[in-house]
């Protein structure tokens, strides 16, 4: 079957740096996604990976090595409205999106 | 104005009811998906469909059906309610002309069955 996994919760202070790690186990691998969503709302988009290596967005940067079926997202500076929970996505072989659960991030002062 | 609206945003119905959500778009994607987001799960498809012609079922497209009115609508009905389909429902839209195929989501549907 097909897998995404994520930790449930994580917390960390204001500040500080953050990452959230994800692995994966898909039928084939098309690019990967990550996606913030607070809570009752939409997810919206904050990174993709489809070659190996680092991709930086401002306080925002996403890591992805294929051969480990591996990913992490990585928050710097971290700011209160960073709360939230924070998607994983892999399409598959068949151009499909799998998701993890998420991850929710708690901030604290 | 949102790229993405979704409508209602809340819906309260009873068993056995036919209810529609509706989902438009001003993005011009040809794209078009309905996800159902439960707590500690992850989101999952129910239908999508890549053009006015094409509709395709999702992971879990049981009790459920769709219409693609136009490119910029897409429907999602339940034929006949059941509680098991409490949940949140999103639609999204995605352009693959636009390299990545990036899904963009609405705000969302919260839907309580009775």
């Amino acid at each position: 079957g097909q897998n995404i996994d994520q930790p449930t919760e994580m917390t960390a202070t204001e500040g500080a740096i953050v990452q959230i790690n994800c692995t994966y186990q898909t039928s084939g691998f098309n690019g990967l996604f990550w996606y913030q969503q607070h809570a009752g709302e939409a997810p919206t988009f904050l990174s993709y990976n489809v070659l190996d290596g680092l991709e930086e967005k401002g306080r925002f940067s996403s890591f992805l090595s294929r051969s480990k079926g591996y990913s992490y997202l990585l928050l710097k500076e971290l700011q209160m409205k960073d709360s939230a929970s924070y998607l994983c996505a892999v399409r598959d072989s068949n151009y499909q999106l799998i998701w993890g659960a998420g991850t929710k991030l708690i901030i604290k002062p | 104005d949102a790229d993405v609206t979704q409508t209602p945003r809340n819906r309260i119905t009873k068993t056995g009811k036919r209810i529609m959500l509706e989902c438009s778009q001003t993005k011009g994607h040809d794209r078009m998906y309905w996800y159902r987001q439960d707590p500690g799960l992850g989101l999952r498809l129910i239908y999508y469909s890549f053009d006015v012609k094409d509709i395709n079922k999702g992971e879990i497209s049981d009790g459920y059906s769709v219409s693609r009115q136009a490119q910029a609508k897409f429907s999602l009905s339940l034929e006949s309610a059941i509680p098991n389909q409490t949940a949140l429902y999103f639609c999204a839209t995605s352009d693959l002309a636009g390299d990545t195929d990036t899904q963009y989501f609405g705000p969302g549907t919260r839907l309580t069955v009775l």
